[in-house]
């Protein structure tokens, strides 16, 4: 079936450093591809999401280009900052899910 | 703008008990599901609804009951708790079934000694 696979975390950033988390899924059809964040005590909310290949998502400095000849979904942040200290989550919806499949999320923590 | 409400925050439940988490909420949204979340294991799905009156089983469904008699709520049953069911608990709504954004409540700390 339908799946996301990400990178490991922790990652440890300090701030305005690069931010890369990699993201590839498995999916018939043409799924839709979202980037989730989860702070510290809260739900998950949106952070970006893209709908067909090709698309860049992007929301808060954050970028992931959906990428279908390599079946990929990587996050982007040119310059972290504490504030973006979370746990990330790369998701897929396709046409033969009854759910939003999840990665195992990536928890970043960046430092002053 | 409430969205989506979960409660309680957290709850600590002995072996065989049972309990209800609720969840409502207020963006008439026909698509409700739950999820936990487990350490290294992402979000996963236990049961859904595509309406009132409509349920169906995630990937996770045993131990867990839900029915949906509106558009606003959909409880979440925990029939006789065990120790494999401490977990944090998620309530999602969405405006689609498929390919939309899920909006999430905050979650319920459940643990079961």
């Amino acid at each position: 079936g339908d799946s996301v696979t990400q990178m490991e975390g922790p990652v440890t950033l300090s701030e305005e450093a690069f931010l890369t988390i990699n993201c590839t899924y498995t999916a018939t059809g043409y799924p839709s591809l979202f980037w989730y964040v989860q702070y510290p005590g809260e739900g998950l909310q949106l952070l970006l999401k893209a709908t067909k290949a090709d698309d860049k998502g992007s929301n808060k400095g954050f970028e992931a280009t959906y990428r279908k000849e390599t079946t990929s979904f990587h996050l982007e942040k040119g310059s972290v900052q504490v504030s973006d200290s979370a746990v990330y989550f790369c998701a897929l919806s396709g046409s033969n899910n009854n759910d939003m499949r999840f990665g195992a999320g990536t928890r970043l923590t960046v430092k002053p | 703008n409430a969205g989506v409400t979960q409660t309680p925050k957290f709850q600590v439940l002995k072996t065989g008990q049972s309990m209800t988490l609720q969840c409502a909420q207020d963006m008439n949204h026909e698509y409700m599901s739950w999820y936990r979340q487990d350490p290294g294991m992402g979000l996963r799905l236990i049961h859904y609804s595509v309406g009132a009156g409509i349920t169906d089983q995630g990937e996770v469904p045993n131990g867990y009951n839900v029915s949906r008699s509106t558009t606003e709520d959909f409880p979440l049953r925990l029939l006789s708790a065990a120790p494999s069911q401490t977990s944090v608990y998620f309530c999602a709504s969405s405006y689609v079934f498929r390919g939309g954004e899920l909006f999430f409540g905050e979650g319920s700390r459940l643990t079961v000694l």
